[in-house]
């Protein structure tokens, strides 16, 4: 069965430091990649995804992320973080001939000012 | 555009009881999905409605839930009689196309006690 792991289930970070969350997914066809974040008191919302391509995905806000295939893995990272980055991040992936999202268990980021 | 709409935002029943939930996807968004996060855990794929038909219902715990979606728009989900392990967060999403990103609600928080 498929399933994704995150390796960071509480990041605490001071503001300017370097971030990278790990994601690692099992499943051996042609996937999909998303890093998903929810902001305190907001909705889940996509800050970036990857279908082909560029294994470098840019995003919003800064972040990218980097689908290794060998590794099967698609880390999330920011060079500098800032306050408004405290959130939940969650990765998911589905196979390419599902809609089904398979997520993580999410990591809780802290940034301090 | 409004985004997808959950009602009720929190949900408080005893173990036994019967709750329905709702969501109002975005207009025109024919694919509708729903998943659930347990306290702690991943966030689970229930169910995926194409307009008013069941796409894919792998996910759904058991028959003490029942989701419908008459006339292709809003959808409601059951519980029916909830147990104590119902408990988490029911989140709703939508699409306009299979392959396009998910617009999440902010989730009903269901306990059940």
């Amino acid at each position: 069965a498929q399933s994704v792991s995150q390796h960071n289930h509480h990041v605490i970070l001071s503001e300017a430091a370097s971030l990278e969350l790990g994601c690692n997914y099992s499943y051996g066809g042609t996937v999909n990649l998303f890093w998903y974040v929810q902001y305190p008191g907001q909705h889940l919302q996509l800050l970036l995804k990857y279908f082909s391509g560029d294994p470098l995905v840019k995003g919003i806000k800064g972040f990218e992320a980097e689908f290794i295939k060998s590794k099967f893995s698609f880390n999330l990272r920011k060079p500098s973080v800032q306050w408004s980055d405290t959130a939940e991040y969650f990765c998911a992936v589905n196979a390419h001939n599902t809609d089904k999202l398979i997520f993580g268990t999410g990591t809780r980021l802290q940034v301090f000012p | 555009e409004a985004g997808v709409t959950q009602f009720p935002s929190h949900s408080v029943i005893e173990k036994g009881q019967t709750v329905t939930l709702r969501c109002d996807p975005i207009s025109g968004h024919d694919n509708l999905y729903w998943y659930r996060r347990v306290m702690g855990k991943e966030i689970k794929f229930l169910l995926h409605f194409v307009k008013e038909s069941k796409q894919d219902e792998s996910g759904m715990p058991n028959n003490r839930f029942l989701a419908e979606r008459t006339g292709g728009t809003y959808s409601t989900l059951k519980v029916q009689p909830a147990e104590l392990e119902d408990s988490g967060v029911y989140f709703c999403a939508s699409s306009r196309v299979r392959s396009s990103p998910l617009h999440f609600g902010n989730g009903t928080r269901l306990t059940v006690t």
